[in-house]
């Protein structure tokens, strides 16, 4: 199957400092990108979509400014938490869409973010 | 609007038993429908789908089938390994929206040998 990476796997930063997380289809193009966020034990929350070469669309309630989403080529999309606090603490997932394999998802290990 | 409410864990399961996690949805329209499972360190994996009411979905010994009228699609093996201790998660999408996933918790299934 596809494999959608994310680099870094896990991070820790100081507050107000800014973290950016990379999510990469290694062997697919994937024109669009999705972003989720995980608290524990709960569902995955979707964050925003991430289009190439256009500006990404958040879900209510997402601050855009905050989360900083870039979709540059086909095989990467990156997801920059700026003047990250406290509360950003939280497990970050990415996915791809494969228009070759029927359109499914594939999805990153995630990345575990902790801020000081 | 649409949402997946699946049975809480975590499931504590000896090997050869069988499996049930319930997952019941609420979406307008005729979603499709998928379970995802997670093994530590990993990403999502695609388990099973069904795209229309009846259909089952199987892989690797696990089943599903699209139930329209009690609007459920609970995950079902028969005889569990220790290598199906994962989460695993029921989805929904809707059509009209590509890739579109809504998540539900999450099910810890631990299998003892």
């Amino acid at each position: 199957g596809a494999v959608v990476s994310q680099h870094p796997s896990w991070v820790i930063c100081k507050s107000g400092t800014s973290v950016k997380i990379e999510c990469r289809s290694l062997d697919f193009q994937a024109t669009t990108m999705f972003w989720y966020r995980q608290f524990p034990k709960q569902s995955l929350m979707l964050m925003a979509t991430s289009n190439e070469g256009s500006k990404a669309t958040y879900e209510q309630g997402v601050e855009k400014d905050k989360f900083l989403i870039n979709h540059a080529s086909l095989t990467l999309s990156t997801l920059t938490v700026t003047s990250a606090h406290p509360e950003d603490s939280s497990f970050y997932i990415c996915s791809a869409l494969s228009g070759r394999a029927n359109n499914e998802q594939f999805f990153g290990p995630g990345t575990r973010l902790t801020v000081l | 609007g649409n949402s997946v409410t699946q049975m809480e864990g975590p499931v504590t399961l000896s090997e050869e038993a069988f499996l049930t996690i319930n997952c019941t949805y609420t979406a307008t329209g005729y979603p499709s429908l998928f379970w995802y499972v997670q093994y530590p360190g990993e990403g999502l994996q695609l388990l099973l789908k069904a795209t229309k009411a009846d259909d089952k979905g199987s892989n690797k010994g696990f089943e599903a089938t699209y139930r329209k009228e009690t609007t459920s699609f609970h995950l079902e093996k028969g005889s569990v390994q220790v290598s199906d201790s994962a989460v695993y998660f029921c989805a929904l999408s809707r059509g009209s929206t590509l890739g579109r996933l809504y998540f539900g918790r999450g099910t810890q299934l631990t299998v003892w040998p």
